[in-house]
């Protein structure tokens, strides 16, 4: 079945560096990417997608890149702030069964 | 639009209790989820419904649990009898479309403990 790999785990920045999280997945026929954020005691909320027919998407402070071939994509957050801290998952659709996995998760720490 | 509803927030129960969750999708979302998050195991997914049918249980975990999609607007998980191994925070989530690349949304999840 369809497995996503997410890296780091954990990551430290100093405000105002940029953090680069990093995910792999296993189906070549995934076509749609979102990464969620979670803060303490919410549920996961969704900041950005691509889908598979684009190679970078931009909002603001933050960036996701796709690379089909090697099957892998990134967040890119850059200025990070403070509020940024939180747990960051991503995700990719799986046509086969028709629903998202997901990594296991990134704990961005944004030191002031 | 309000966005997923769970209800209840918080949930204490004694082992071997039943438990009932409820959600209350996006209106007009076709597609309904129920996940598990533990610090072990992530975020599980659990069951999804498209349309009120059932159409992939394979993550519940055992036949303590079975969940329900009576209409468009509501869906309960319930766990009986429940288990001290079930506490975790369980979300409901709400998508547009049943297939396809559709942005899928969260609650702000049910935090379950059982004692």
């Amino acid at each position: 079945g369809e497995n996503v790999e997410q890296h780091p785990s954990t990551l430290s920045v100093q405000e105002g560096d940029s953090a680069v999280i990093k995910c792999t997945y296993s189906d070549s026929a995934s076509n749609y990417f979102p990464w969620y954020k979670q803060e303490l005691g919410k549920g996961p909320q969704l900041i950005i997608d691509i889908r598979s027919n684009v190679g970078e998407k931009k909002d603001q402070r933050i960036a996701v890149t796709l690379n089909k071939t090697a099957k892998h994509f990134s967040l890119h957050i850059t200025e990070t702030q403070p509020e940024d801290s939180a747990v960051y998952f991503c995700a990719a659709f799986m046509e086969y069964g028709n629903k998202l996995v997901f990594g296991a998760g990134t704990i961005l720490r944004v030191k002031s | 639009d309000a966005g997923v509803i769970q209800s209840p927030r918080h949930e204490v129960t004694e082992m071997g209790q039943e438990v009932t969750l409820r959600c209350k999708p996006i209106s007009g979302h076709n597609s309904l989820f129920w996940y598990r998050q533990t610090m072990m195991r992530g975020l599980e997914l659990l069951i999804y419904f498209n349309n009120n049918v059932p159409i992939d249980d394979s993550g519940m975990p055992e036949d303590r649990f079975s969940a329900k999609m009576p209409n468009a607007s509501f869906s309960t998980l319930k766990i009986q009898p429940s288990e001290p191994r079930d506490s975790a925070v369980y979300f409901c989530a709400s998508r547009t479309g049943t297939g396809g690349f559709y942005e899928q949304y969260f609650g702000p999840g049910t935090r379950l403990t059982v004692t």
